[in-house]
């Protein structure tokens, strides 16, 4: 079993559509959690951090982490073609060596 | 956000060549870079660790005189995948960690390698 499992997709959605994405970890020692977005043939960019449990909100993103069940979630509000890219969960009980979730591929239809 | 650059974004080798591919931190000092290998619609496979004066640590299964990695200042690390093979044929990508406690990550753009 993986430590990382997320939600597989494709995901396709209208533009303007609420997005979740999701992972669940077995992994009791992580407590770094992190959202990457990548575009075909990039590198990934950090879009979203959070230590310990809580929610997070930048803008249309809200991340959310509950350590309880294990599970994490990104939210992406009123969702735009720009933000159709592959989505990444990682999370990391020590720094930087994270363990990254198999990612998840989001179209966002104009 | 931190800037981390990758170099070459592309490469098309010979096999039997050997290629070097250079990660450097443009904005900060990164003791700790680490190196992936992506293959298509799959997750990042770490490869290794590259400390700073120090050898690098590889994960298993990864052939160290294979994939050298050097990383001889606080911000450049290159590996060197060594007489390639079209098998080394993929998408690699260098990240620095960065923040008060070392843990968010700023990747490169990546380089494909494709072994002839």
């Amino acid at each position: 079993q993986k430590e990382v499992e997320q939600d597989p997709g494709p995901l396709s959605v209208p533009e303007g559509a609420i997005v979740s994405l999701n992972c669940t970890y077995s992994n009791s020692a992580f407590q770094y959690f992190m959202w990457y977005r990548q575009y075909s043939r990039k590198g990934p960019e950090l879009l979203m951090y959070t230590y310990s449990s809580g929610n997070k909100e930048d803008g249309r993103f809200t991340a959310q982490v509950d350590k309880s069940s294990k599970y994490i979630s990104l939210f992406i509000r009123d969702s735009q073609p720009s933000d159709s890219a592959t989505y990444l969960c990682a999370m990391s009980a020590t720094a930087g060596k994270s363990t990254f979730g198999d990612g998840t591929t989001l179209t966002v239809k104009p | 956000g931190a800037v981390v650059s990758q170099h070459p974004s592309r490469v098309i080798c010979k096999s039997g060549t050997s290629v070097k591919i250079e990660c450097r931190s443009l904005d900060f000092q990164a003791t700790t870079m680490f190196w992936y290998r992506q293959f298509p619609k799959q997750s990042l496979m770490l490869m290794a660790t590259s400390n700073e004066g120090s050898k690098a640590t590889y994960e298993q299964g990864v052939e160290k005189d294979k994939f050298l990695i050097n990383h001889a200042s606080l911000t450049l690390s290159t590996l060197t995948v060594t007489s390639a093979h079209p098998e080394d044929s993929s998408f690699y990508i260098c990240s620095a960690e960065q923040g008060a406690n070392n843990e968010k990550l700023f990747f490169g753009s990546g380089t494909q390698l494709s072994v002839l």
